[in-house]
């Protein structure tokens, strides 16, 4: 079956400006995550999902961050005023339910120049 | 803070060798953990997971956990040079009795395979 998808895969912005990260997962999996990675280090966590709701977004690292998952289903991680330092590999993961394993789509690579 | 730490690498092994990656974490309470292989410029790939004590075998890939010395490693046995990766080792924190959601990434361990 279809694994989790991100769009768009590269995403080049200026410094300043609004970017919105789509996340479809795996049909059926009730638990969607995101994570970054930088070059080097292990994915950081940022937000999780349980349905609709965000369970937990003590990772989203200020409030230029958000999240949001309307339908339970696709998410959009949207960040405003971009800053040079939030250039990363933005992942998505989702699993059946939150005591399940997680599997990762294929990132979105953010550079803000 | 919780921690995940692995050894950076590169761990450089000869084709057919047994590979030992290694992991230690700081949460006591964790109970499950993961192995992930990821590829230069893909996304993590799940290997194994394993949430009791002792080993567990699958293929050429054996994970091992110590709780009491709060300790997870993977084998690869007879590696090849396709296994040539960088390999997370996850865990999954434990909140109120409770597996939960998020996970928490070593740094990861370079591993090469040399014909």
């Amino acid at each position: 079956g279809a694994g989790v998808s991100q769009t768009p895969s590269n995403k080049v912005t200026e410094k300043g400006k609004y970017v919105e990260l789509r996340c479809d997962p795996i049909s059926g999996h009730t638990a969607l995550y995101w994570y970054r990675q930088s070059l080097g280090q292990g994915p950081e966590f940022l937000i999780y999902f349980q349905g609709t709701g965000a369970a937990d977004d003590s990772g989203l690292p200020n409030d230029r961050f958000f999240a949001v998952r309307p339908e339970g289903s696709v998410s959009t991680l949207k960040i405003q005023r971009t800053e040079r330092g939030d250039s990363a590999v933005y992942l998505c993961a989702s699993s059946l339910i939150a005591d399940s394993s997680q599997y990762f789509g294929p990132g979105t690579r953010l550079l803000v120049l | 803070q919780k921690e995940v730490e692995q050894n950076s690498g590169p761990l450089s092994v000869p084709e057919g060798a047994i590979a030992s990656l290694n992991c230690t974490y700081s949460d006591r309470g964790s109970q499950s953990f993961f192995w992930y292989r990821q590829y230069s410029g893909k996304s993590p790939e799940l290997i194994m997971f394993i949430y009791s004590n002792g080993d567990k075998e699958d293929g050429r890939f054996t994970a091992q956990l110590n709780k009491a010395s709060q300790y997870v490693s993977l084998l690869i046995r007879d590696s090849q040079p396709s296994d040539s990766a960088t390999y997370l080792c996850a865990v999954k924190e434990n909140a109120g009795g409770t597996s939960y959601g998020k996970l928490t990434f070593g740094q990861g361990t370079i591993l090469t395979v040399h014909p």
